[in-house]
C-alpha cells in the first residue's frame, strides 16, 4: 500500500519569504499523480498544485512550485513570497486509483 | 457548478442514533470518494465508487457503517449506531478520469462536522 510521510507537523514563515513543505511517499507504481491541498480554517479542501510522475518538469502554479524526485519518491513544495492567507494546513497526496494523504502540516505566515 | 454539495453541514446526535451523511457530486464526475478527518488519524479514505458501484470499501472502520450510490448525482454515508468515537468531519469529493487532460483531481465538498454525544 502507498504511504506518505509528512515529517514537519508544523512550520512557520515570515511575510514575502519563502517556504519548502516536505513530503515523501512510497510505492512501486511507476505511473501515478501528485498533489497538495491546502485546508484553510474554513475547512475547505483547495488543490494547490498537481504533478503527474511521468513529467519531469515540475509544476508551477503562480507562487507554488514543487520539487519532484521520482526517483528518491520525494515531492517538496515551496511557496514564495509567502502572504498571510497562505496560512492552513497543507496536505501532500499521492494518487493511483485512490488517493492517500499524509498527516499534514500546519503552515503559519507571520506579519 | 456549483462544486460538491454536502449535507447537513453540522450534525449533533446522541450516541445510538442513526445518521446519515448526503453528497452531490460535480455533474459528470465519475468516481465519488468519502473521508473522515480526524486530529488524530488525519484524512482517511473510507470508501469510493466508479459509476455508482463501490470499488473499494477497505476503510470503512466497522459495519456500524455503509454507503451507497444509488444514481450519478447523490451519495449518502449512513452510521448506524453512532458512537462517540465516530465524531469527526466527514468529506465528500469527485473527480473524473481523463489522464492528460486534468483529470485525477479531486473536488472536495465543504465537509459535515459530526458530534457524537
Amino acid at each position: 500500500a502507498q504511504t506518505v510521510t509528512q515529517s514537519q507537523p508544523e512550520m512557520s514563515v515570515q511575510e514575502a519569504e519563502t517556504v519548502t513543505l516536505s513530503c515523501t511517499y512510497d510505492t512501486s507504481e511507476s505511473n501515478y499523480y501528485l498533489f497538495w491541498y491546502k485546508q484553510p480554517p474554513s475547512r475547505q479542501m483547495i488543490l494547490v498544485i498537481r504533478q503527474e510522475a511521468y513529467k519531469q518538469q515540475n509544476a508551477t502554479e503562480n507562487r507554488f512550485s514543487v520539487n519532484f524526485q521520482k526517483a528518491a519518491k520525494s515531492f517538496s513544495l515551496k511557496i514564495s513570497d509567502s502572504q498571510l492567507g497562505d496560512t492552513a494546513m497543507y496536505f501532500c497526496a499521492f494518487m493511483k486509483n485512490d488517493m492517500r494523504f499524509g498527516a499534514g502540516t500546519r503552515l503559519t505566515v507571520k506579519p | 457548478d456549483a462544486g460538491v454539495i454536502q449535507s447537513p453541514r453540522h450534525e449533533v446526535t446522541e450516541m445510538g442514533q442513526e445518521v446519515t451523511l448526503r453528497c452531490k457530486p460535480i455533474s459528470g464526475h465519475d468516481y465519488l470518494f468519502w473521508y473522515r478527518q480526524t486530529m488524530m488519524r488525519g484524512l482517511e479514505l473510507l470508501i469510493y465508487f466508479n459509476n455508482n458501484v463501490p470499488i473499494d470499501d477497505s476503510g470503512m472502520p466497522e459495519d456500524r457503517f455503509s454507503a451507497k450510490m444509488p444514481n450519478a448525482s447523490f451519495s449518502t454515508l449512513k452510521i448506524q449506531p453512532s458512537e462517540p468515537r465516530d465524531s469527526a468531519v466527514y468529506f465528500c469529493a469527485s473527480s473524473f478520469e481523463q489522464p492528460g487532460l486534468g483529470g485525477n483531481e479531486q473536488f472536495f465538498g465543504p465537509g459535515t462536522r459530526l458530534t457524537v454525544l
